[in-house]
């Protein structure tokens, strides 16, 4: 079965780190983009981090240069290192899997995997 | 305040169809494939329609998508009670460079 398990989540203090992983399952984790995407209680899908099979990094600018996205290969493992958390940051934090291809419409990507979510509270 | 506009809210009875509207510009729908995603009440998303109008397997063809311009759309047809959840849109930006998603909209069968 394919899946996808996070974990890391808790309370953290305002200025503090967290350290999220996603333990990935059923599928060649080495081929596939991965990304971090946080919702906050009762608010939209938010957008965190991605990485490429080549280890190359994207973020936005609300957690660049705080946020650090790494993956494992050999361990089948995503990680997400959070530094300087702000209560902004508070929300579930979901690992997806990205899948691409090519239709009538052109490239396509989209994120088909989704793990379960590890929540993340960033107050004192 | 999200980059791509969603109505917060939808409603139909069992069996209507609903249609669902996601607004964006040339730089996100404009340019590239819309996705939508389904979030059933304390779940993770889903992705239910990618590449504009395609279906995971699995998905029931009661599930439509369609995208004209800047906009797109997600319509549902004879609506069921288990189809109660959180409709989000999604593309990728070409100007931010980062993926953008709808605020979501709320599904209610009434």
């Amino acid at each position: 079965e394919v899946q996808l398990v996070e974990s890391g989540g808790g309370l953290v203090q305002p200025g503090g780190s967290l350290r999220l992983s996603c333990a990935a399952s059923g599928f060649t984790f080495s081929s596939y983009d991965m990304h971090w995407v946080r919702q906050a209680t009762g608010k939209g899908l938010e957008w965190v981090s991605a990485i490429g099979t080549a280890g190359d990094t994207y973020y936005p600018g609300s957690v660049k240069g705080r946020f650090t996205i790494s993956r494992e290969n050999a361990k089948n493992s995503l990680y997400l290192q959070m530094n300087s958390l702000r209560a902004g940051d508070t929300a579930v934090y979901y690992c997806a899997r990205q899948m691409m291809g090519s239709s009538y419409d052109g490239p396509y990507d989209a994120f088909d995997i989704w793990g379960q979510g590890t929540m993340v509270t960033v107050s004192s | 305040q999200s980059v791509l506009t969603q109505p917060p809210s939808a409603s139909g009875t069992p069996g209507q169809r609903v249609t669902i509207s996601c607004s964006g510009s040339s730089s996100n729908i404009g340019s590239n494939t819309v996705n939508w995603y389904q979030q059933l009440p304390g779940t993770a998303p889903k992705l239910l329609i990618y590449s504009n109008n395609q279906r995971p397997s699995g998905v029931p063809d009661r599930f439509s998508g369609s995208k004209s311009g800047t906009s797109a759309s997600l319509a549902i047809s004879g609506l069921q009670s288990e189809d109660e959840a959180d409709y989000y849109c999604a593309a990728w930006d070409d100007s931010l460079n980062v993926w953008v998603f709808g605020g979501g909209t709320k599904l209610t069968v009434l």
